[in-house]
């Protein structure tokens, strides 16, 4: 089965740091492109990052500003997307996507259960 | 950066209707690159609809997705229980990609 398995999230402090992480399983995960998206309680869907399959493109919502970095490790099958400098405003659900070819501009067809990430004193 | 707008924000339908939800962009989309998802509550979101009329693996046939350009439009023919939900559109053909702040449908 395709499977998808976030982890990492919690509550941290404004300012404080997390590194969220993403498992897969049950398909070859070097061959697709990968995002984060991330949903704010009661609120819509937003996305925050993707990375290529080689890591050749990376891109990132221009509203994080330099704060988060996605990376992934294609042997360990896993991606991951490091927080720093975290605000109140971050508090959301963390999801992590498969595009459904694998090609970087592509629809998201397998999406993780999420990990909440809570920020506040 | 593309903007999709729902409309409308909640849809009350009874079941066996029809519903009809609306997708707009701010820009003229490259190779309708619109997407639809179904999140229930809890859950992550699901592909419906890609390609903008395409049904990703296991969308029932009462799920049918058209337009192009900056208009999209999501049909669910027969409504059945299980299709009350939230919908969301989404362009996923530059970066950043975008998502619609999403169609509530509702149960008459």
């Amino acid at each position: 089965e395709e499977q998808l398995v976030e982890s990492g999230g919690g509550l941290v402090k404004p300012g404080g740091s997390l590194r969220l992480s993403c498992a897969a399983s049950g398909f070859t995960f070097s061959s697709y492109s990968m995002d984060w998206v991330r949903q704010a309680p009661g609120k819509g869907l937003e996305w925050v990052s993707s990375i290529s399959s080689s890591t050749s493109y990376i891109f990132y919502a221009d509203s994080l500003k330099g704060r988060f970095t996605i990376s992934r490790d294609n042997v360990k099958n896993i991606l991951y997307l490091q927080m720093n400098s975290l605000r109140a405003e971050d508090t959301a659900v963390y999801y992590c996507a498969r595009t459904r070819t694998g090609y970087h501009y592509d629809a998201f067809d397998i999406w993780g259960q999420g990990t909440m990430v809570t920020v506040s004193s | 950066e593309t903007v999709l707008t729902q409309s409308p924000g909640t849809l009350s339908v009874s079941p066996g209707g029809r519903a009809t939800l609306s997708c707009r962009a701010s820009q003229s989309l490259s190779s309708s690159s619109l997407a639809w998802y179904q999140q229930k509550p809890g859950q992550a979101p699901r592909l419906l609809i890609y390609g903008a009329s395409s049904r990703a693996t296991g969308t029932p046939d009462r799920f049918s997705g058209s337009g192009s350009g900056t208009d999209f439009t999501l049909t669910i023919s027969r409504l059945e229980p299980e299709d009350f939900a939230v919908y969301f559109c989404h362009h996923y053909g530059t970066s950043p990609r975008t998502f619609g702040q999403g169609t509530k449908v509702e149960s008459k």
